[in-house]
């Protein structure tokens, strides 16, 4: 199954707040996660990332927390736009004797309306 | 740069035919990977490949074959297709594997 979820299928905003995304993973030993955004027939695109050996990571407008104690990630977006409206995907790097690889959520549809 | 690349982007087959879906990379990444996307169950990983040579399995490789002759190049085949290959098919580079992956624009096939 999915050892990486997101806590709500979708989340609807006003433009100008803040958004906060919620990611749950399962997996203690992994050590990199990743946020993807994918607007409507496009291919997911890179946002921002986060190792393991940190708590916090600043972008532009966004923010990435993680929390290793309970195994929780998030992403937030600052004065969210009616150009963030998309998909929002969590990845997690899960290494096993299989091999490496990253395991993707199931996203979280952000709407934004003005 | 092109990036990653995928053809055709829409695709209709039926039941028991054949394709190559193709994707190409022009980063001169080592790692490449395809992923089909279905409603409510986000992206699963089919295969993947750490360099010219060499693939591997991923979450659900059944039906699918790879095979990796060049960096660039790393198209996925569907010997006989079946409905439950339905789904929105991507392509991913990376310089290193398991990091940030840039995706291609996608491929829609429909099995009937």
């Amino acid at each position: 199954g999915e050892s990486v979820g997101l806590h709500l299928p979708t989340l609807s905003v006003q433009e100008g707040d803040n958004s906060i995304i919620n990611c749950a993973y399962s997996n203690s030993a992994s050590d990199y996660f990743i946020w993807y955004k994918q607007e409507s027939g496009k291919g997911p695109q890179f946002i921002i990332d986060i190792r393991s050996n940190m708590d916090k990571r600043q972008g532009q407008r966004v923010t990435v927390l993680l929390n290793k104690t309970v195994k929780h990630l998030s992403l937030q977006i600052a004065a969210t736009q009616p150009g963030d409206s998309a998909v929002y995907f969590c990845a997690e790097n899960i290494s096993n004797q299989a091999g490496t690889a990253l395991i993707f959520g199931k996203g979280t549809t952000l709407s934004v309306s003005s | 740069n092109a990036g990653v690349t995928q053809t055709p982007k829409f695709q209709v087959l039926k039941t028991g035919q054949s394709m190559t879906l193709q994707c190409a990379q022009d980063m001169n990444h080592e790692y490449m990977s395809w992923y089909r996307q279905d409603p409510g169950m986000g992206l699963r990983l089919i295969h993947y490949s750490v360099g010219a040579g060499i693939t591997d399995q991923g979450e659900v490789p059944n039906g699918y074959n790879v095979s990796r002759s060049t960096t660039e190049d790393f198209p996925l085949r569907l010997l006989s297709a079946a409905p439950s290959q339905t789904s929105v098919y991507f392509c991913a580079s990376s310089y290193e594997l398991a990091v940030e992956q840039y995706f291609g624009p996608g491929t829609r096939l429909t099995v009937t």
